[in-house]
């Protein structure tokens, strides 16, 4: 059974056109991440959510932002995608226990294409 | 910021055992050290995690020697099933103040 869902698996946008992409899961953890990954490239994390609190990281762009309505959702929002945004877009969950460090669950993926 | 270098591919053959190190000199004292296992269009997989010495699994074993600024990766008895990227990671999801330092990422052949 999938734990952590993205859809869609595919998106193709135009450039400077806003787009959402979703994030669910069924595993109850607090906490949510964002990642960019771009071909052949690490997974760079752009923000995070721990419960409702908001976490971005320094260096990602203001065309980036992200809602988390309740526990289960997470959406990305791209403000004005440009072509350099075209990447895999990965969502991922952890559960954060007082101080255990644990293992994060990634979900399938979106690939983003911006025309 | 501790910075995690690995091998950037590695070949093999099926059945036998593939052991990848990661160096990070500067590893903090509260960083743990876990690898993920990423298939093409798919999310990374979870593989292993350590704080030191010796940790086993079901699939892999991870060794972290005492001083902590390395750390290898070992797959007993590879499959072809067992190709895909491997990536090192440093830090801590553990409370609001995290960091997670991703490695560049072995890509791992394993050949019949």
């Amino acid at each position: 059974d999938a734990m952590v869902i993205q859809n869609p698996r595919y998106q193709v946008t135009q450039f400077g056109k806003p787009v959402t992409l979703s994030c669910s899961q069924t595993l109850n953890h607090n906490v949510m991440y964002w990642y960019q990954q771009k071909s052949s490239q690490a997974p760079k994390l752009l923000f995070h959510y721990y419960d409702k609190d908001f976490n971005n990281e320094a260096d990602t762009p203001d065309n980036f932002q992200s809602r988390r309505p309740n526990t289960s959702f997470c959406f990305l929002d791209i403000r004005s995608p440009g072509l350099g945004d075209a990447a895999m877009y990965l969502c991922a969950t952890s559960r954060d226990s007082g101080g255990m460090n644990t293992e994060a669950f990634f979900g399938q993926g979106t690939r983003l294409t911006v025309v | 910021l501790a910075k995690t270098t690995q091998p950037i591919s590695m070949d093999s053959y099926e059945g036998q055992e593939v052991n990848i190190t990661c160096s990070h000199n500067n590893i903090a004292t509260n960083d743990y050290i876990t690898w993920y296992q990423q298939f093409p269009s798919q999310g990374p997989r979870f593989i292993i995690q350590g704080y030191k010495t010796k940790v086993t699994n079901e699939v892999a074993s991870l060794f972290i020697p005492a001083d902590r600024k390395s750390s290898t990766l070992s797959l007993p008895r590879v499959s072809l099933s067992d190709t895909a990227v491997y990536y090192c990671l440093l830090g801590s999801n553990a409370g609001n103040n995290r960091k997670l330092i991703w490695g560049l990422g072995t890509s791992l052949a394993v050949n019949p």
